[in-house]
C-alpha cells in the first residue's frame, strides 16, 4: 500500500464547477499536510496547509481528519487557471522533515 | 519564502557520462534536498543534503550513484553518475522552510532540471 494515496484522475470540469479531492495516508505518525500544486513542466508550489479545524483561503478548502487519515481539497467556482495537478504531501517530522508525495490528481477546467 | 535557482535547466546527455546539477537558494537554510520525478509519476525523494556531513540517501539510492555535495548553507550539487536512459527525468532540490503562523515545516522547489539521456 502506499503511503499516501490520492483519487485517480484526470477530472475535466466546465468552468464555475466545484470538485473535491481525497487523498488518504498510511502512517499515524505524520504530522504536517499540505497541498501542492504542480502546473505542466513546472515545479510543485505550496496551495494550503491542511488543519484538523479545516482552513479556507478563497475558493479552496482543505480539511483533515486524523481518526480516518483522511484529507480533502474543495475547489469551488473553478476556474481554467485551476487546471493543474494537485499534489497531497504529508511531512513525516520524525523521519527529518521528509515529504511524502501522493501520485497527483489532473483537474482540467473547460470552458 | 527563498529563492532557489538550478543549473542547468536541461539536459541532453550520452549513456554512461555524468552530469552535475546545481542548487542555489538566495538564504542560508538547514535543510536541502533532492528530488526526481519521473515522467508523468510524482515526485521521490533521493537524499537530504547535509552542510558538512554525508548526504543521507532513501531506500534504492546510493551514493555512488548520486553524489552530493553541500559546501555551504545556500548551495548543493547533485551529480547523476554513469547515466542510462533510465535516469531520464526531472531532478529538483528543495529546501525546508518554516511557516510561522501554525509553526509547520514545509518545503520550496527549485525549477528543476529535465534530463534526457540517450
Amino acid at each position: 500500500r502506499k503511503e499516501v494515496e490520492q483519487d485517480p484522475g484526470p477530472f475535466n470540469v466546465p468552468e464555475g464547477a466545484t470538485v473535491a479531492f481525497n487523498c488518504t495516508y498510511s502512517n499515524s505518525a505524520s504530522q504536517s499536510f499540505f497541498w501542492y500544486r504542480q502546473d505542466c513542466r513546472k515545479e510543485p508550489k505550496l496551495l494550503m496547509s491542511v488543519y484538523s479545524s479545516g482552513n479556507e483561503d478563497g475558493r479552496f478548502t482543505a480539511q483533515l481528519n486524523r481518526a480516518s487519515q483522511y484529507i480533502s481539497l474543495l475547489i469551488r467556482d473553478s476556474k481554467l487557471s485551476d487546471s493543474a495537478t494537485y499534489l497531497c504531501v504529508v511531512n513525516m517530522r520524525n523521519q527529518g522533515g521528509k515529504l511524502i508525495f501522493g501520485q497527483g490528481t489532473e483537474l482540467s477546467v473547460k470552458p | 519564502s527563498a529563492v532557489i535557482s538550478q543549473k542547468p535547466s536541461r539536459d541532453i546527455c550520452q549513456r554512461g557520462t555524468s552530469l552535475t546539477i546545481q542548487c542555489q537558494v538566495d538564504s542560508q537554510v538547514t535543510m536541502m534536498f533532492w528530488y526526481r520525478q519521473q515522467p508523468g509519476q510524482s515526485l521521490t525523494l533521493i537524499a537530504t543534503a547535509n552542510q558538512g556531513s554525508e548526504a543521507t540517501y532513501e531506500s534504492g539510492f546510493v551514493i555512488d550513484k548520486f553524489p552530493i555535495s553541500r559546501p555551504n548553507l545556500t548551495f548543493s550539487t547533485l551529480t547523476v553518475s554513469n547515466m542510462s536512459p533510465e535516469d531520464s527525468s526531472i531532478y529538483l532540490c528543495s529546501v525546508e522552510f518554516l511557516l510561522r503562523d501554525r509553526d509547520q515545516e514545509t518545503q520550496y522547489f527549485g525549477p528543476g532540471t529535465r534530463l534526457l539521456v540517450l
